[in-house]
């Protein structure tokens, strides 16, 4: 089955830097990408994805870029503030007759310091 | 707003115990999903449901079992709780080739 590697699982940035985190799958037929940002005590949310048929996606300062060949992706977010201080978690899926069942990463704690 | 509710944001229930978590979506969605939430270890797939009465394992179904019988309903139940089942329970909804709708957790603690 697939497995979804994350890493850094800590990323400490200050405030206007960038941060990239970075995620591996293992399944080649894999097809759909979401990002997951979970903030302290809240549920898990959805802030971008991208499908295997594009390479790269941009949402004001967050993008992702997807490398099927080497069969990883990754999320940028530039121009970093507090406020994106979160958990963020990466997730593949397979969905060949439109079923979605995402497998995620372990998850990176990215912590913004003013 | 699509709204995923989970019944109980905190629960303390006693080893051996029956633990019912229910969770209802709004949204008319087909997909429904059980993980659990540990850390270090990211989310985990228990079971999951892509229609009513259907259900699938996931990869840690040990000690879970699973109920759907209506389209909007999808409840984890935990047939005997240990302590090790000591965790956050995150229910999610999907319509098809969507992403996932969370709802909140529940925090569960088995003493």
């Amino acid at each position: 089955g697939e497995n979804v590697e994350q890493h850094p699982s800590t990323l400490s940035v200050q405030e206007g830097d960038s941060a990239v985190i970075k995620c591996t799958y293992s399944d080649s037929a894999s097809n759909y990408f979401p990002w997951y940002k979970q903030e302290l005590g809240k549920r898990p949310q959805l802030i971008i994805d991208i499908r295997s048929n594009v390479g790269e996606k941009k949402d004001q300062r967050i993008a992702v870029t997807l490398n099927k060949t080497a069969k990883h992706f990754s999320l940028h977010i530039t121009e970093t503030q507090p406020e994106d201080s979160a958990v963020y978690f990466c997730a593949a899926s397979r969905g060949n007759t439109g079923f979605q069942k995402l497998v995620f990463g372990t998850g990176t704690r990215l912590l913004v310091s003013p | 707003d699509v709204k995923v509710t989970q019944s109980s944001r905190y629960l303390v229930k006693r080893t051996g115990e029956k633990v019912f978590l229910e969770c209802v979506q709004d949204m008319d969605h087909e997909n429904m999903f059980w993980y659990r939430q540990d850390p270090g270890l990211g989310l985990r797939l228990i079971y999951f449901s892509y229609d009513v009465k259907m259900k699938e394992k996931g990869d840690i179904p040990e000690g879970y079992s699973v109920s759907r019988e209506k389209k909007e309903r999808f409840s984890l139940i935990l047939e005997s709780a240990s302590t090790n089942q000591t965790s956050m329970y995150l229910c999610a909804s999907s319509f098809y080739g969507d992403g996932y709708t969370f709802g909140s957790g529940t925090r569960l603690t088995v003493v």
